[in-house]
């Protein structure tokens, strides 16, 4: 079946460094969405990309969509507390327009 | 506005018992999704609707079913529980298909 492949699955990160999580699918995707979930909490959505090669930023947060709409990843500089949390990528795939989640990003901060 | 309401927020079953799970959409959103989450993984997809009808649907037995009502509220329902179901049940609305998902908080379903 269709999946997307997120790495890596848990990130450690010192408070003001920058980290990188990876999102890789086996087919093209129509776009791709970024959610956070907090722990105990519900995902809520950050961004979405849909055109090859976009690139997005919200504040700290940088988001790229591959050039083959295969992969994408979210890059987070100067990290904080606040973003304790795991983040999900989320292709909507081209042939049957299901929206396939990865298994998250896990990130802790140590102060 | 209210968001995605759901109910209930927690459920214990027993197996072979049968669990009805409800979701309110916020209001003017005409899709519903459903989605199973085990604790360490991401969401997984069970079923869309889309104007009452059902426009997608994951891999997962004939024992989940779901509907979507005039008032775009959905029921997810779940017949001959198994220990394997229990899990984060998690409905998301949005104003149009493909379009981005507005999560509820979700009902934690334990099943004994």
């Amino acid at each position: 079946g269709q999946q997307v492949m997120q790495i890596p699955q848990y990130q450690h990160v010192q408070e003001g460094e920058d980290f990188t999580t990876y999102c890789n699918s086996s087919t093209t995707l129509s776009n791709i969405q970024w959610y956070k979930q907090r722990p105990g909490g519900h995902p809520v959505f950050l961004i979405q990309l849909v055109k090859s090669g976009e690139v997005k930023k919200q504040k700290r947060l940088t988001f790229q969509f591959g050039e083959a709409k295969k992969n994408s990843s979210l890059h987070i500089t100067a990290t904080q507390t606040t973003d304790v949390g795991t983040y999900f990528c989320a292709g909507l795939h081209s042939n049957d327009y299901k929206l396939s989640f990865g298994a998250g990003t896990t990130v802790t901060v140590r102060a | 506005d209210a968001g995605v309401t759901q109910s209930p927020t927690h459920l214990i079953k027993t197996r072979g018992q049968h669990v009805t799970l409800r979701c309110s959409p916020i209001s003017g959103h005409k899709s519903v999704s459903w989605y199973q989450q085990v604790l360490g993984q991401g969401p997984q997809f069970i079923f869309q609707y889309y104007e009452k009808e059902e426009r997608g649907r994951g891999n997962f037995p004939d024992r989940f079913s779901a509907r979507q009502f005039p008032n775009y509220s959905s029921e997810l329902n779940v017949n001959a529980l198994l220990l394997g179901d229990s899990a984060l049940y998690l409905c998301a609305s949005s104003f149009d298909l493909n379009e981005k998902l507005f999560f509820g908080s979700g009902t934690q379903l334990s099943v004994l």
